[in-house]
């Protein structure tokens, strides 16, 4: 079965340091992954996807994302946090053994600091 | 104009009672979800249907019933409220089936408390 896992519950950055948000997945057959964020009180937003192709993919807000099939991760990164990136980010994996639905990780909750 | 939009955004009740959450969206796609997000903020999908067809139903309870009148209506419908149902419930819909390739789109949320 597939799963998805977010190893942090939190991460704490400095306004204008850059930031990693780590995030590893379980499937067979090839991934499609996501990144979603949940600011307080609103849905997800989607933020960007790896189906296939550049390993590098880039997405809203200057977020970006690599794909790692070796390491099966998809850690979400920005060269440069705001404090307005301070919500909750979500990792998410389809693949055909789940019939593509889409499971969503624990999440992890972005902390920027000024 | 609201995309994905959830009634109502909060709901307050009794155990042992009904009650509905309507969902709508406005984007032409043809699939729609149920996700429940508990305390802890993990999501959980429970159901989907794409036009009209149901075509994902997880483990969960047979109090929980959605329906879909049509491809741009999702309603949840859960009779006799536990306290453990006390959640947010998110709407979400896509272009594609399942959600494989496209991403989804949430609504607000519809918080629900069972006291």
């Amino acid at each position: 079965a597939q799963s998805v896992a977010q190893p942090e519950d939190q991460v704490n950055v400095a306004e204008g340091n850059p930031l990693t948000v780590k995030c590893t997945y379980s499937v067979s057959g090839n991934p499609y992954l996501f990144w979603y964020v949940q600011y307080p009180n609103r849905g997800l937003q989607f933020l960007l996807k790896y189906i296939t192709g550049d390993n590098l993919v880039k997405g809203s807000y200057g977020f970006e994302a690599e794909f790692n099939k070796s390491q099966t991760s998809f850690h979400l990164k920005k060269p440069s946090a705001l404090v307005s990136d301070s919500a909750l980010y979500f990792c998410a994996v389809s693949a055909l053994d789940s019939s593509y639905k889409l499971i969503f990780g624990s999440g992890t909750r972005l902390l920027v600091r000024p | 104009d609201t995309a994905v939009s959830q009634t109502p955004k909060y709901l307050v009740t009794q155990m042992g009672n009904d009650k509905s959450i309507k969902c709508e969206q406005n984007l032409g796609h043809d699939t729609m979800y149920w996700y429940k997000q508990d305390s802890k903020k993990f999501l959980k999908i429970m159901f989907s249907y794409n036009n009209k067809e149901l075509i994902i139903n997880e483990t969960v309870p047979n109090r929980f019933s959605p329906k879909s009148p049509d491809k741009a209506h999702l309603n949840l419908h859960i009779n006799s409220l536990e306290l453990g149902d006390s959640a947010v419930y998110f709407c979400a819909s896509s272009q594609a089936r399942t959600g494989n390739t496209g991403e989804l789109f949430f609504g607000e949320g519809s918080r629900l408390t069972v006291l």
